[in-house]
């Protein structure tokens, strides 16, 4: 069954460090997203790509936060530098098109120290 | 921007019982997901409700959906403790999804 690849699945930073974060998603799934979820609240989302182009980033923090679909398929979330407050799960979800179901990947658990 | 509330935001309940999950949300949307999420883990889809009237059922879960009350819920029918998970429901307003803030489920045996 195909699945949305995510990868590292845990990261230990110290503040201040550049860390980013990779995720493939189902082979045909147009959409992407990059979601953060803080322990104990909802999924929010950062960004979301439609192919390789930004469809919203309105609520990423782009003064540390960047993200990338060069190719359309596979994405790359990097945070420059890292804050405490960063300490999160970033979650990665795909869907063949923005009006259909979103298939998650693990995450990644983000500590930063 | 559209709000998604779910309550209650906490529940304990005993197995074989039943009760339900409300999500309420802010605008009008015809798609409603529900996922559920284990402790640590990525979220898994579990319901995907695309029109007024929908109605869902997997096992001991029966999901449904009201678009004109803006409402959706997700009803257990005779608990278990595998059910013990953090349930989300999720709206699709124009191309993005909003989650509700989650309803954290303890089965007690």
């Amino acid at each position: 069954e195909a699945e949305v690849a995510q990868s590292p699945r845990y990261k230990i930073t110290e503040k201040s460090q550049a860390v980013a974060f990779w995720c493939d998603p189902i082979s045909g799934h147009a959409t992407l997203y990059w979601y953060r979820q803080i322990l104990g609240q909802g999924p929010e989302l950062l960004v979301q790509f439609q192919d390789e182009s930004v469809v919203d980033d309105s609520q990423l923090p782009k003064d540390r936060f960047s993200a990338e679909r060069l190719k359309g398929v596979d994405s790359t979330l990097k945070i420059q530098p890292a804050e405490l407050g960063d300490s999160a799960m970033y979650l990665c979800a795909s869907c063949r098109a923005w009006d259909t179901e979103a298939f998650f990947g693990q995450g990644t658990r983000l500590t930063v120290v | 921007e559209l709000k998604v509330e779910q309550n209650p935001l906490f529940l304990s309940m005993q197995e074989g019982k039943n009760y339900t999950i409300y999500c309420n949300y802010s605008t009008t949307s015809d798609r409603l997901y529900w996922y559920r999420q284990d402790p640590g883990k990525s979220l898994e889809s579990l319901f995907v409700l695309l029109s007024n009237g929908a109605v869902k059922q997997e096992g001991r879960l029966m999901a449904s959906l009201d678009t004109k009350a803006r409402l959706s819920t997700l009803h257990i029918t005779a608990a278990v403790h595998d059910l013990s998970a953090t349930y989300f429901c999720a709206v699709d307003s124009g191309n993005q999804f909003y989650f509700g803030t989650g309803t954290s489920l303890t089965v007690i045996p």
